[in-house]
This record gives C-alpha cells, sequence and structure tokens, in this order.
C-alpha cells in the first residue's frame, strides 16, 4: 500500500539533544512538507522540500533542520536549539511541488522533552 | 502566519444532528480544502473546493465556499458517533502555491 511512513510515533529527549524524525513515502510524490501541532492549534509548517536537494523555510524553521537526498524521504531534525520542542509532528506530501490538489499526511511523531 | 480561522472551536452535537464548521482566510485563494483529524493522528483530506466553485458535495459532507466574503463552512448531515474529530481548513493560495495554510480546527463531538 502506498502512504507515508513516520518513525518513531514516540520519542523522549533530553534537553540538549538533538533528535531526528523520519518520513518516508512510496507514493512517487515530488513535494514533501513538516508541520508542527501543538495542543488545540492547528498547522504550522516547518520545511517543505520541493526536489530533491532543495529545501524551503517554512514559518517556525528556526531550531530545525532537513535533509532531502531522496525523492522518498525527507527526514526532520530537531536540533537543541529549538526551545519548545515538545509536540506533535506531521509529515506531508503532494503529487505537484505546486499545491493544486491534497496533501497526504503520516500518523504523526509525538516528541516529549524531559 | 496562519490564515484561517475556523468557527466554532468545539461543537457537541447529538447522534442525527447536523454540524456546521464555519472557516474565514484573509487572502486570494486558488483552493479551500478540509481535513479531519482523528485524536494523535494524522490529517485525512475530505474535499477540495476551487476558488471558482461555490458549493461541493461528498456523500453525506456539503462545502460551501463564498469568496466575496472569504469564507467557507462544512456541513455534515447525519451525523454518527464516529465523525468524532477535529476538523481543519486548509487554503492554496494565488500568491503563494507552494503551501497550503492551515486553520486552527474544530473540534467535534458526537454523542451516540
Amino acid at each position: 500500500d502506498g502512504g507515508i511512513t513516520q518513525s518513531p510515533k514516540y520519542l523522549f529527549r533530553k534537553e540538549g539533544q538533538n533528535v531526528t524524525l523520519s518520513c518516508e513515502q512510496n507514493l512517487n510524490h515530488d513535494a514533501m512538507y513538516w508541520y508542527r501541532q501543538d495542543p488545540g492549534q492547528g498547522l504550522r509548517l516547518i520545511y517543505y522540500s520541493q526536489i530533491v536537494n532543495d529545501f524551503q523555510k517554512g514559518d517556525i524553521a528556526e531550531g530545525y533542520s532537513v535533509s532531502r537526498e531522496k525523492k522518498e524521504s525527507f527526514p526532520l531534525t530537531v536540533t537543541s536549539a529549538q526551545k519548545n520542542p515538545t509536540a506533535f509532528y506531521l509529515c506531508a506530501s503532494s503529487i505537484d511541488r505546486i499545491i493544486t490538489g491534497e496533501l497526504f499526511f503520516g500518523e504523526g511523531s509525538r516528541l516529549t522533552v524531559l | 502566519s496562519q490564515q484561517g480561522e475556523e468557527d466554532p472551536q468545539a461543537l457537541s452535537i447529538q447522534e442525527g444532528e447536523n454540524a456546521t464548521m464555519n472557516c474565514s482566510y484573509k487572502t486570494s485563494i486558488n483552493n479551500l480544502q478540509w481535513y479531519r483529524q482523528n485524536s494523535g493522528r494524522g490529517l485525512v483530506h475530505l474535499i477540495l473546493i476551487r476558488s471558482n466553485e461555490r458549493e461541493k458535495h461528498s456523500g453525506r459532507l456539503r462545502v460551501t465556499l463564498d469568496t466575496s466574503k472569504k469564507s467557507s463552512s462544512l456541513l455534515i448531515t447525519a451525523s454518527r458517533a464516529a465523525d468524532t474529530a477535529s476538523y481543519f481548513c486548509a487554503t492554496g493560495q494565488v500568491y503563494n502555491t507552494d503551501k497550503l495554510i492551515f486553520g486552527t480546527g474544530t473540534r467535534l463531538q458526537v454523542f451516540p
């Protein structure tokens, strides 16, 4: 079945540690996105990538980094510079570089900083 | 910055009743989409309406779009307990086609 796989589903981190969240898609979609969701809130865009080896900052990129070395993979690193990293992180993809249709989402990764 | 604002923030109804959620936005759009999110899960696309459309139906869902008022509504008819979820609108903008802007969502609770 085609889709987006995020891992891990739950992750605990000590302050000062970097963590990397995995996002893999087998939909052959060009564009991939990382969103952050806080309790009771909507989604805020962290980074997105429309093509391999290229990515752009979203609205809240500070303290995060990404890479897009392969079309199917778009990992997100939450660095120690992110002041409030506890949140629910969602990865998504779209078939085209320009959004004319729907986004497909993974099941999310919940990060908790201890 | 988030563009869409949903109203109400929370809605509780009985099974069989209709649920209406509203979304307002600020800038010119190409399309407006509605998504559903069950607690702790990813978002699932429900329906997309383009800026030149006024109404669209999909099963028990009815979406309207009024570009003059920059608003949209999602109507779920004959609600079921399984419809309990959060519902988000998202806009594809004319002047920034790279991304969708999501609203803050409406939490719908349907009681059996």
